[in-house]
């Protein structure tokens, strides 16, 4: 099973401000990889596939990049709404689909 | 548009049977290539998958879980069916089932979820 590790834990940024997410898989998942955001009460929702294609109707300041085993999540200017949990997920090897632990992204 | 909605007991006795229904609408699980899946949330925790159902009938299940899982579907009624035999309270999560779309990748498909449902919460207690 692939393990997929994420990092850091909980971010704090300020409204306006870059923030980047770091995913790291235990072995090369190539760029079959997306990127889920949950919000409390809520069901993921998913933003970014392939690594790096944005998911219908997800705004551009959300943008995915890497390949192989490392891979990050930016948001470049943080609206109140992106404050959530962020997860990624590999599919590239089924069953199982693995999950990260999740990034928390708080309110600084 | 695509919409799934999750269905179940909210309240399951240890070793019981729990039987959860994902009524979807949209999509056909007759269409080549359409595929639906189960994960599911601890509270406080992260996602987990638990099974997947193809077009063609194939299924996939998490290794960990593969002995208490069991998944089925009724295209005539666009419904999923997933059964979980003897629950256990470190079962009790929210579970979620989800469309999964697909990327055509140097000759091969992969598939990634990409509609949800909005879960059904399940707690495991005599």
């Amino acid at each position: 099973e692939i393990v997929m590790t994420q990092s850091p834990a909980t971010l704090s940024v300020s409204p306006g401000e870059r923030a980047t997410l770091s995913c790291r898989a235990s072995q090369s998942v190539s760029s079959n990889l997306a990127w889920y955001q949950q919000k409390p009460g809520q069901a993921p929702r998913l933003l970014i596939y392939g690594a790096s294609t944005r998911a219908t109707g997800i705004p551009v300041r959300f943008s995915g990049s890497g390949s192989g085993t490392e891979f990050t999540l930016t948001i470049s200017s943080l609206q109140s709404e992106d404050f959530a949990v962020y997860y990624c997920q590999q599919y590239n090897n089924w069953p199982p689909a693995t999950f990260g632990q999740g990034t928390k992204l708080e309110i600084k | 548009q695509v919409t799934l909605r999750e269905s179940g007991p909210a309240l399951v006795k240890p070793t019981q049977t729990l039987t959860l229904t994902c009524s979807f609408s949209g999509f056909s699980l007759s269409t080549n290539g359409m595929c639906v899946s189960w994960i599911r949330q601890p509270p406080g925790k992260a996602l987990e998958c638990l099974a997947r159902i193809d077009w063609d009938d194939d299924k996939f299940y998490s290794p960990s879980l593969k002995t208490r899982l069991a998944i089925s579907k009724d295209t005539s009624k666009n419904q999923v069916v997933l059964t979980m035999t003897n629950m256990d309270p470190v079962d009790a999560a929210t579970y979620y089932c989800a469309r999964m779309s697909r990327q055509l990748v140097r000759g091969k498909y992969y598939y990634y979820m990409d509609v949800w449902g909005k879960g059904t919460t399940v707690t495991v207690s005599s």
